[in-house]
């Protein structure tokens, strides 16, 4: 168990859904990254939120959006669902920003694989 | 802007050793990373290097030359459980983001160990 939780570790659901996803990164960790990995792709950063804010913003869709609360726990908001969305997402955490030479590399959840049907 | 390369697949026998090497081109070095990856499961961290040189950390060791843009994961006495996804992954400025750091990772290199 690497401390990053996340749910629900399997989604099914039609085009043209939403779903939310869920993370909880490891006690004291205050970043929280979320990639999506599709299949024979590379993890593709989507976006970071420190501490209750956004952070940084990669290849994230329109359709999709995310938030952390308060709790520092995250979640991944996706909507109009199209197949090509069918991926693992993987949500991961750290203790501060990445902007440290001595801070070390995310510790990632188990994913969630999102089929869109 | 970033670009990772790594070989696509590899293929070594129980025992041996092997070498995957990564390339980058990106801005803001702020280190490189080694994940593992099973097929469907998390990555998990292997290695950091922030620094020229090598880091050893018992069958694994990673290398680094920032000049070069180069690093290669080590893999010594093979087992069979070795068989997976290597990611290669580089921490960098985001484009717009201030201060923000993030992991790009590259493809990754799949790695199969023969018996």
């Amino acid at each position: 168990d690497s401390g990053v939780t996340q749910t629900p570790k399997h989604l099914i659901t039609a085009t043209g859904q939403r779903v939310t996803l869920r993370c909880s990164p490891r006690s004291g960790d205050l970043s929280v990254y979320w990639y999506q990995q599709s299949l024979d792709q590379g993890l593709q950063f989507l976006i970071q939120y420190y501490n209750g804010e956004e952070r940084a913003k990669g290849n994230i869709l329109e359709r999709f959006s995310a938030q952390q609360f308060p709790d520092l726990h995250s979640e991944l908001n996706l909507s109009s669902l199209e197949l090509g969305d069918s991926a693992l997402y993987f949500c991961a955490s750290s203790v501060g920003t990445g902007s440290s030479l001595t801070e070390g590399g995310y510790t990632f959840g188990s994913g969630t694989r999102l089929t869109v049907v | 802007g970033q670009n990772i390369d790594q070989p696509t697949e590899m293929t070594a026998t129980e025992g041996a050793i092997v070498q995957i090497n990564c390339t980058y081109q990106t801005s803001g070095f702020n280190g490189l990373f080694w994940y593992q990856q099973h097929a469907g499961e998390a990555p998990t961290f292997l290695s950091y290097n922030v620094l020229d040189g090598l880091e050893e950390k018992g069958r694994f060791s990673s290398f680094l030359s920032r000049s070069k843009g180069y690093s290669y994961l080590l893999l010594k006495e093979l087992q069979m459980k070795d068989s997976a996804s290597y990611l290669c992954a580089v921490r960098d400025s985001v484009p717009h983001s201030g201060s923000a750091r993030q992991l790009t990772f590259g493809s990754g290199t799949q790695l199969t160990v023969l018996p």
